[in-house]
C-alpha cells in the first residue's frame, strides 16, 4: 500500500526567509508522480508543484522548488524568500502512473511570520 | 468563472438526516473524484468516476453513494448521517483516466458539513 509521511505538524519561518517542508513515501512501483499542494486558510487545495519519479532534475516552480531523493524515497519541498501568502497547509501526494489515486500525507501547518 | 464548484459550500443538518452535496465541473474533464477532510485535516479520496462510470470506491460505508448523471457533475448523496461524517468533502477533477499522475486535479472550494 502507498504511504506518504509528513512528520512536521506545524513550521514557522519569519517573511523572506528560506524553509523547507519534509515528506517520504513508500511505493513499490517504479512509475509514480509526486505532487505538494497548498492549502491556504481560504480551503481551496492548489497544485505547486509535481514530480515525475522518471525524471532526475528537480521540478522549480519560482519560489517553489523539491528536493527528489529517489533511493531514500524522500521528497522535500523547498520554499525561498518566503512570502506571507505562503501561510498554509501543505501537503505531500502521490500517485502512480495510470492511477488516479492520489494519497496524500498529514500535512504540514506552514506559518510566514511578518 | 469556476471551473470546479460545490454546493453548498456549508451544510449544517441533524444525525440521521439524509443530505446531498453536488459538483460541477465546466473544465471539459472526464474524470471526477470526491475526497474527505477529516477534523486533522486529513485528507482520502473515497470515490471517483470517469465519464459516468465508477472506477475508484474506497472503503466508504454504504451509506455514501455518489451519483454521475453526465460527466461534468458529480454528486455525494448521504443516507443517515452521523456525527462521524462531519468534514469537508472536497470535489475534483481531471482530464482523462489512465493518466494518473500526468494531469493534474483541479479541486472545488469544499463542503463543510456539519452533523450535530
Amino acid at each position: 500500500a502507498q504511504t506518504v509521511t509528513q512528520s512536521q505538524p506545524e513550521m514557522s519561518v519569519q517573511e523572506a526567509e528560506t524553509v523547507t517542508l519534509s515528506c517520504t513515501y513508500d511505493t513499490s512501483e517504479s512509475n509514480y508522480y509526486l505532487f505538494w499542494y497548498k492549502q491556504p486558510p481560504s480551503r481551496q487545495m492548489i497544485l505547486v508543484i509535481r514530480q515525475e519519479a522518471y525524471k532526475q532534475q528537480n521540478a522549480t516552480e519560482n519560489r517553489f522548488s523539491v528536493n527528489f531523493q529517489k533511493a531514500a524515497k524522500s521528497f522535500s519541498l523547498k520554499i525561498s524568500d518566503s512570502q506571507l501568502g505562503d501561510t498554509a497547509m501543505y501537503f505531500c501526494a502521490e500517485t502512480n502512473f495510470g492511477n488516479e489515486k492520489l494519497t496524500f500525507g498529514t500535512g504540514t501547518r506552514l506559518t510566514i511570520i511578518p | 468563472d469556476t471551473a470546479v464548484s460545490q454546493t453548498p459550500k456549508y451544510l449544517v443538518t441533524q444525525m440521521g438526516n439524509d443530505k446531498s452535496i453536488k459538483c460541477e465541473q465546466n473544465l471539459g474533464h472526464d474524470t471526477m473524484y470526491w475526497y474527505k477532510q477529516d477534523s486533522k485535516k486529513f485528507l482520502k479520496i473515497m470515490f471517483s468516476y470517469n465519464n459516468k462510470e465508477l472506477i475508484i470506491n474506497e472503503t466508504v460505508p454504504n451509506r455514501f453513494s455518489p451519483k454521475s448523471p453526465d460527466k461534468a457533475h458529480l454528486n455525494l448523496h448521504i443516507n443517515s448521517l452521523e456525527l462521524g461524517d462531519s468534514a469537508v468533502y472536497f470535489c475534483a477533477s481531471s482530464p482523462q483516466v489512465g493518466r494518473g499522475g500526468l494531469d493534474e486535479q483541479f479541486f472545488g472550494p469544499g463542503t463543510r458539513l456539519t452533523v450535530l
